[in-house]
C-alpha cells in the first residue's frame, strides 16, 4: 500500500522560509522511473505544479518558482523535503506531496502520471 | 509560459455524457492526465497516457484526444461525479508539469 503524508508549520511569516516534508511508504525512491514532487493548491483556486525530484536525483522546478524553491530526497528515510524561501501571504496554499512515475515508450518519455497523492497541508502565511 | 485551457464550468443532468475539454499546444505531443477532486480532498488520478484508465476507475469515465485537444467523456453521470475535474500534461521544453485551470462539473 503505498501512502504519502505531509508535514510542516501551518502558519509562517512574511520573508520568512518554509520547510515541508514528505514521508512515503510502499514504494522506493530509487526506483527507475519513480518521481516524488510537490503541488499546491491556494483557497479556491487551480492546483499548481512546484517541483519534483526523480529516482536519479535530476530535479525540476516551475519556472516561475525556480528561484525560491529547493527539493531534495533521502531515500533511506523515505523522504522528500521542499524548501521555500521568502514566502509572502499569496504563498497561502494547501500543499500536497505526491508520487508519479514516467509515462515513456522506446522512443522517449512524454509525460508523468501523479498516481498517489497526500492528503496535504494547508499553509497560512500571514504576520 | 505554456498554458493548458479548460472551460471553467459544466453542468449536466444526472445519466446523461459530460465532456469537458482542455487545450494546448504541446497535448499533440505529450501524454494527458486527469484528475478528480472532490470538496476537501486530494486528486484522483482518473486518466493517463491520454487513455488509459488506473485500476478501480469505472469503464464510463474515458479519455480522448484530437490534435491539441484533449476531451475527459463521462457517461451516465450521477450526483457523485459533481467534482472539479483537471487535465495535466507536460511543456517539452521543460519538461515541466502543467495542469489546466480547473473545470467545475456541476450535476443538475
Amino acid at each position: 500500500q503505498i501512502t504519502l503524508k505531509e508535514s510542516g508549520p501551518t502558519l509562517v511569516k512574511p520573508t520568512q522560509t518554509l520547510t515541508l516534508t514528505c514521508t512515503f511508504s510502499g514504494f522506493s525512491l530509487s526506483t527507475s522511473g519513480v518521481s516524488v514532487g510537490w503541488i499546491r493548491q491556494p483557497p479556491g483556486k487551480a492546483l499548481e505544479w512546484l517541483a519534483l525530484i526523480y529516482w536519479n536525483d535530476d530535479k525540476r522546478y516551475s519556472p516561475s518558482l525556480k528561484s525560491r524553491l529547493t527539493i531534495t530526497k533521502d531515500t533511506s528515510k523515505n523522504q522528500v523535503a521542499l524548501t521555500m524561501t521568502n514566502v509572502d501571504p499569496v504563498d497561502t496554499a494547501t500543499y500536497y506531496c505526491a508520487r508519479s512515475e514516467r509515462d515513456c515508450n522506446i522512443v522517449a518519455c512524454y509525460g508523468d502520471r501523479w498516481d498517489y497523492w497526500g492528503q496535504g497541508t494547508l499553509v497560512t502565511v500571514s504576520s | 509560459s505554456y498554458e493548458l485551457t479548460q472551460p471553467p464550468s459544466v453542468s449536466v443532468s444526472p445519466g446523461q455524457t459530460a465532456r469537458i475539454t482542455c487545450s494546448g499546444h504541446t497535448l499533440s505531443k505529450q501524454y494527458s492526465y486527469w484528475y478528480r477532486q472532490r470538496p476537501g480532498q486530494a486528486p484522483v488520478l482518473l486518466i493517463y497516457k491520454d487513455r488509459e484508465r488506473p485500476s478501480g476507475i469505472p469503464e464510463r469515465i474515458s479519455g480522448s484526444t484530437s490534435g491539441t485537444t484533449v476531451t475527459l467523456t463521462i457517461s451516465g453521470v450521477r450526483a457523485e461525479d459533481e467534482a472539479d475535474y483537471y487535465c495535466q500534461s507536460a511543456d517539452i521544453d521543460g519538461p515541466y508539469v502543467i495542469f489546466g485551470g480547473g473545470t467545475k462539473l456541476t450535476v443538475l
